[in-house]
């Protein structure tokens, strides 16, 4: 069955980077299309960007624009999130999802705390 | 970027009631949108997609209707399981855009 499992997480303080990752199984991964989306408390659920099956077309929300870089791997069914400069709103559960006709398959998330 | 407007925020319901949850677009979007149930410490799950078809696996007292700006989930009779907060999802346009959920309580 379909399976994702993101890691990477952690404690950052203010400014700093991290690298989430996506490890996708139990369907063909380059035939998808994948999404990072994260969720806080005060904010809820919020997309926050976007890589084609190729890796070709790239979109983000603009509250990360320039500050993340999504990449996916598909010799090795990985998807990556670049974090760089975090801020202390960057705070949340990120999920990495498949999409198809929707978000159909979601990963279990992993917590981003940035921190002084 | 649009923006989905969620009602109610939250709704306290019994077992075997009818519910109906409602998400508004700023602009029309088609039928792009996605109905999704979360539980606490748990991923969102897919229900409905393209406003109105079951995601395979879903119960059938589950629906959704709507197109354009205005979007409708309905669970036809309550289930102790169905206690959990509901979201809207436009894939329309980028930025993609949530609802702010409605969280569904036991009365």
């Amino acid at each position: 069955q379909v399976q994702l499992v993101e890691s990477g997480g952690g404690l950052v303080k203010p400014g700093g980077s991290l690298r989430l990752s996506c490890a996708a199984s139990g369907f063909t991964f380059s035939d998808y299309y994948m999404t990072w989306i994260r969720q806080t408390p005060r904010k809820g659920l919020e997309w926050v960007s976007y890589i084609s099956s190729t890796g070709s077309t790239i979109f983000y929300a603009d509250s990360v624009k320039g500050r993340f870089t999504i990449s996916r791997d598909n010799a090795k069914n990985l998807l990556y999130l670049q974090m760089n400069s975090l801020r202390v709103d960057d705070t949340a559960v990120y999920y990495c999802a498949k999409k198809w006709l929707a978000f159909d398959s979601w990963g279990q998330g992993t917590l981003v705390t940035v921190s002084s | 970027a649009i923006q989905m407007t969620q009602s109610p925020s939250s709704l306290s319901a019994s077992v075997g009631d009818r519910v109906t949850i409602s998400c508004r677009a700023s602009q029309g979007i088609r039928n792009d949108l996605g109905w999704y149930q979360q539980k606490p410490g748990k991923a969102p799950k897919l229900l409905i997609y393209a406003a109105s078809s079951l995601q395979n696996g879903v119960p059938s007292r589950f629906s959704g209707s709507g197109s354009g700006t205005d979007f409708t989930l309905t669970i036809s009779s309550l289930q102790p399981e169905d206690f959990a907060t509901y979201y809207c999802l436009q894939d329309h346009n980028y930025p993609y855009t949530f609802g702010q959920g409605t969280k569904l309580e036991i009365k």
